[in-house]
């Protein structure tokens, strides 16, 4: 049973517009969600993250969005850039579970010039 | 500039060779992971570790075995190795939430 789901597996934006890439969650109990970005034959890197107890984080261009009530969150870029042309994994995680990271499927972003 | 290294980034090998993936982190971190993944798919979590001489099986079942006799090295082998374990292998640690991944093994079994 997937924990983490992202149902998009691919977005297509246009350069200078917004993207917006979407996870939905079916753990309750979770109560840290973190954003990475990944490149081709390299790691994921770490974006953004939201606690539980806030609806919203914001650094730079990226900002998440939490909704809890609807188990669903949200990452919105803008502007977009081609260099955020990447696949984009959302990621839950709760505390008493010493902090091991839930994974979804990853959306590949592709911002074209 | 990493912090976690992980060797070779490739590897190619013959069915049945046994093979280590070296995961090594800077940090002092206590916590490190092993994941593997599919393209298009999550990343599944196969064993981790809370400290030395401390490691758990993860989520999806593996054939894989780990050791963790140094906090910073968390080596991965596999004794016979088989098609079905050609994936991309990622090595992470972490401090609370913060996880450092490092630039992954890409095995391919033939």
């Amino acid at each position: 049973d997937q924990q983490v789901k992202q149902n998009s597996p691919s977005l297509s934006v246009q350069e200078g517009r917004i993207s917006i890439l979407n996870c939905d969650y079916t753990n309750s109990m979770f109560d840290y969600f973190l954003w990475y970005k990944k490149y081709p034959a390299e790691g994921p890197t770490f974006l953004i993250s939201i606690s539980s107890i806030k609806d919203k984080n914001e650094d730079g261009r990226f900002t998440v969005f939490l909704n809890k009530s609807a188990k669903h969150l949200s990452l919105h870029i803008v502007p977009s850039q081609p260099g955020d042309s990447a696949v984009y994994f959302c990621a839950a995680s709760q505390y008493n579970q010493g902090g091991k990271l839930i994974f979804g499927q990853g959306t590949e972003l592709s911002v074209k010039p | 500039e990493a912090d976690i290294y992980q060797t070779p980034r490739y590897l190619v090998i013959g069915t049945g060779k046994k093979i280590t993936l070296e995961c090594s982190q800077t940090m002092g971190h206590d916590k490190m992971y092993w994941y593997q993944q599919d393209p298009g798919m999550e990343l599944h979590l196969i064993h981790y570790s809370y400290g030395v001489n401390s490691t758990e099986k993860g989520d999806l079942s593996s054939e894989s075995t780990v050791s963790r006799i140094r906090t910073e090295h968390f080596p991965l082998t596999l004794e016979s190795a088989r098609p079905s374990h050609t994936s991309q292998y990622l090595c992470a640690s972490s401090v609370g939430f913060g996880y450092t991944f490092g630039s992954g093994t890409r095995l391919t079994v033939v």
